[in-house]
């Protein structure tokens, strides 16, 4: 059964700072890896998806990279804002039974 | 415009009284789940359907029922509700098998007394 963990559970950061949220899986027969962003008591909004054969991807400020031997996989998001405040959660997609991990809680104080 | 709904939203129900959350995509995907999400517990697969029939056991299935008639629709049942599935609820779906990106509803919080 694929377990995801996510470190740190929740981080605080000055307006400015670049973010590194890291996401670990313990099932490396993964196909893709997907990040969302998750406001308090909303839905799950797709940030980027992570082809196996890729190494990075990039969208505006974030930036994800993805090492699948090492199960592993890390999101960036430069320059941080305050509406970057939210939960961030990575589902690494194998088949069918996906497993989340419990996020990245961020808060970026102005 | 592409999207996965919900419906209801929101529900406050009584112990006991069944009830259906349903979910209809129409993005033509094959695939389609159901996860709940629980504080320090994170989101946890109940049911999924990969394709119309065809419908399999997530994680935590006890006390929900599910079925797959058409291939929009993917509606929740919860035949006798309970406290313990006070929960926010969200339908999934993605084209295919593997690794294609997944969308998600809105949510549906569920309250039961």
């Amino acid at each position: 059964k694929q377990e995801v963990t996510q470190i740190p559970a929740a981080l605080s950061v000055p307006e400015g700072e670049n973010l590194v949220l890291n996401c670990s899986f313990t099932d490396s027969a993964i196909y893709n890896l997907q990040w969302f962003r998750q406001d308090p008591g909303k839905g799950l909004t797709s940030l980027l998806l992570i082809q196996s054969s890729q190494r990075e991807q990039t969208s505006g400020r974030l930036n994800a990279s993805l090492d699948k031997s090492s199960g592993r996989s890390t999101l960036y998001i430069a320059a941080s804002q305050p509406g970057d405040s939210a939960t961030y959660l990575c589902a690494p997609l194998p088949g069918n039974r996906l497993a989340f991990g419990k996020g990245n809680q961020v808060v970026v104080i102005p | 415009e592409a999207q996965v709904t919900q419906n209801p939203r929101y529900l406050i129900t009584v112990t006991g009284k069944k009830l259906t959350v349903t979910c209809s995509q129409n993005m033509n995907h094959e695939y389609m789940s159901w996860y709940r999400q629980d504080p320090g517990l994170g989101l946890r697969q109940i049911y999924y359907s990969m394709n119309v029939e065809v419908t399999d056991k997530g994680d935590v299935p006890e006390g929900y029922k599910v079925s797959r008639k058409e291939k929009r629709n993917f509606p929740l049942i919860l035949e006798s509700p309970s406290p313990n599935q006070t929960s926010l609820y969200f339908c999934a779906s993605r084209q295919g098998y593997g690794g294609n990106e997944q969308f998600f509803g809105p949510g549906t919080r569920l309250t039961v007394l």
